[in-house]
This record gives structure tokens, sequence and C-alpha cells, in this order.
């Protein structure tokens, strides 16, 4: 099956230590996303890459750093530095090439105490 | 950065009913989209509509686009409760990224 898998769905964390939350796909698109939700608000996006060993940083980049080694593979890692890391990480992929959809996982939902 | 707004943030009906979000958003767009997103779940692709179009459909969907107005509405009839879920408008410029904005959503309870 085509798709787009996060891990792991529930994840905790003590403040002051670094997390990487995991995102596969295997649609073969080359763009993948990653945004973050916070109760009641939409998707901000945090960093997105167009191609293998490049990525950009979104609106609210800070405190957070990911790489693009694999076409399949988009790793975010929350760092200390974020603020307020609680929330729901949504990673997504497209094409690219022109606006296209994008296909989400089911997201990792983070807990930092 | 350029972001849709939808409208209502919350709408509860019964089943059978129809229901109608909007979506309103500030600058020229090459297409908008719509998602759904059941809670605590990832968001799945609805209907994506382009710039040229005023009308698209997807089964129960029916997806409406005003350029002149900078608005969209999403329509769902005869709704289940299996609908009950938020719904996303996302807005792609027309010029530079292709990467969407997403609102802040509207959030749908159908009542069986």
């Amino acid at each position: 099956d085509g798709g787009i898998t996060q891990s792991p769905k529930y994840l905790f964390r003590k403040e002051g230590q670094n997390v990487t939350l995991s995102c596969e796909q295997n649609l073969n698109h080359d763009a993948m996303y990653w945004y973050r939700q916070d109760p009641g608000q939409g998707l901000r996006l945090i960093y997105y890459s167009q191609i293998v060993n490049d990525f950009q940083k979104g609106d609210i980049a800070e405190g957070y750093s990911v790489s693009r080694e694999k076409k399949e593979s988009f790793p975010l890692t929350v760092t200390s530095a974020q603020k307020n890391p609680t929330a729901f990480y949504l990673c997504a992929s497209s094409s690219t090439g022109g606006a296209y959809e994008q296909y989400f996982g089911p997201g990792t939902r983070l807990t930092v105490t | 950065s350029q972001q849709g707004e939808e409208d209502p943030q919350a709408l509860s009906i019964q089943e059978g009913e129809n229901a109608t979000m909007n979506c309103s958003y500030k600058t020229s767009i090459n297409n908008l989209q719509w998602y759904r997103q059941n809670s605590g779940r990832g968001l799945v692709h609805l209907i994506l509509i382009r710039s040229n179009e005023r009308e698209k459909h997807s089964g129960r969907l029916r997806v409406t686009l005003d350029t002149s107005k900078k608005s969209s509405s999403l329509l769902i009839t005869a709704s289940r409760a299996a609908d009950t879920a938020s719904y996303f408008c996302a807005t792609v410029g027309s010029r530079g990224s292709y990467i969407p904005t997403f609102g802040r959503g509207t959030s749908l309870i159908v009542h069986p």
C-alpha cells in the first residue's frame, strides 16, 4: 500500500531533551513537509523539502531541525530550544512542479513535561 | 503569509441536513484545497479547485470558488454522523511557492 507513516503515535519527553519524530513515505513524492497543530488551530509550517539534501524553513522553524538524506524519509528533531514543544505534529508529502494536493501521515502527539 | 479563514468555526446539524462551510482569503490564488480531519488523525484531501474553475463536485461534496469575492464554499449534502470532523481550506498562492497555507478549520458535528 502506498502511503505516509509517522511514528510513534504518542511520544512523551522530559523538558530539556531532544526528540526525533519519524516520517516515511512510499508515494515517490519529491516534496515533504512538517506541520505543527495546536488545539483549535490550523496547521503551521515548520520545515519543508522539495528535493533530497535540501530543505527550507517554514513559518515556525525556531527550535526544530530536519534532514533529508533519502527521498522517502524526512525526520524532524524537536530540540530543547523549542519553548512550547507539546503539540500534534503532522508530516505530509506531495508531488512538485505544480500545485498539488498533500498527503498526510497520521500524526505524532508529543507531550513534554 | 496568506491564509484562508473558515466560517463558521463550529457547526452542529442533524443527520440528513446539508452543511455549508465558507473560506475567505486575501490575495490571488493558484488553487484552493479542502481537507478533512477526524479527531486525532491526519488530514485527508477532499477537493482541489483551480482559480479558473467555479464549481467542482465529488460525491456528496460540492465546492464553489468566487475569485472576485476571494471566497470558497464547501457543501456537504445529506450529511451523515460519519461526516463529523474538522474541515480546512488551504490556499496556494499564484506566485512563487506552491505550498498550501491552512486556515483554522470548521468543526462539524452531525447528530444521528
